[in-house]
């Protein structure tokens, strides 16, 4: 079946600083990878949707400038929280649409600011 | 856009029972419907799936059903087991492109042996 990971798993991080998240696809090609965000007992917040070659469409209130989505290739999508904060703490997850159209998650990565 | 109740949030049950979990969607384009298991901690795996052309898909122990002319769907698991404890989020989209999924809120179904 497809296969989407995930890297890292989970990063602790100082105030300020920014964090990359990667996620690919292992065994197959993804035009459209998603992001989402999710926090404990709640449910899947879509933040952006990633296309490779072009830029990504964010979410109403999903601030652009603080969450950098590259889609550099068809099987490799990056997240990067800048200037991360307390408040940005989560489960990052990301998804990566197949032929079929079925979507396939990532591990996840779980992010917490100190 | 797209916008997916779901119901009931927190569902136990005993092991043999059977579990249904509904959903309903706003967006009559809406043409694909998937269902996720989410164990705690882990990512949601994609356990069945029905699109628009058929009333009823099943797999083993799990059903789905979809009624387009009421916009819900359904999921049933019969003969409940205890690893069948999960959340469980269901899904819509227009199975196209770059057109995301909306997720329900998701139930948490909990399985007592």
């Amino acid at each position: 079946g497809a296969v989407v990971s995930q890297h890292p798993s989970w990063v602790i991080c100082k105030s300020g600083t920014s964090v990359k998240i990667e996620c690919r696809s292992l065994d197959f090609q993804a035009t459209t990878m998603f992001w989402y965000r999710q926090f404990p007992k709640q449910s899947l917040m879509l933040m952006a949707t990633s296309n490779e070659g072009s830029k990504a469409t964010y979410e109403q209130g999903v601030e652009k400038d603080k969450f950098l989505i590259n889609h550099a290739s068809l099987t490799l999508s990056t997240l990067t929280v800048t200037s991360a904060h307390p408040e940005d703490s989560s489960f990052y997850i990301c998804s990566a649409r197949s032929q079929g159209n079925e979507q396939f998650f990532g591990p996840g990565t779980r992010l917490t600011v100190l | 856009g797209e916008n997916v109740e779901q119901h009931p949030s927190t569902l136990s049950v005993q092991e043999g029972d059977s579990a249904v979990i509904k959903c309903t969607y706003s967006d009559s384009a809406s043409n694909y419907f998937p269902w996720y298991k989410q164990e705690l901690g882990k990512r949601p795996q994609l356990i069945i799936d029905i699109r628009s052309n058929v009333g009823e898909k099943k797999d083993q122990r799990i059903a789905v059903t979809l009624n387009k002319t009421a916009k819900h769907f359904s999921l049933h698991i019969t003969e409940t087991q205890p690893e069948d404890s999960a959340v469980y989020f269901c899904a819509a989209s227009i199975n196209s492109g770059n057109t995301p999924l909306v997720f329900g809120k998701g139930t948490r179904l909990s399985v007592i042996a």
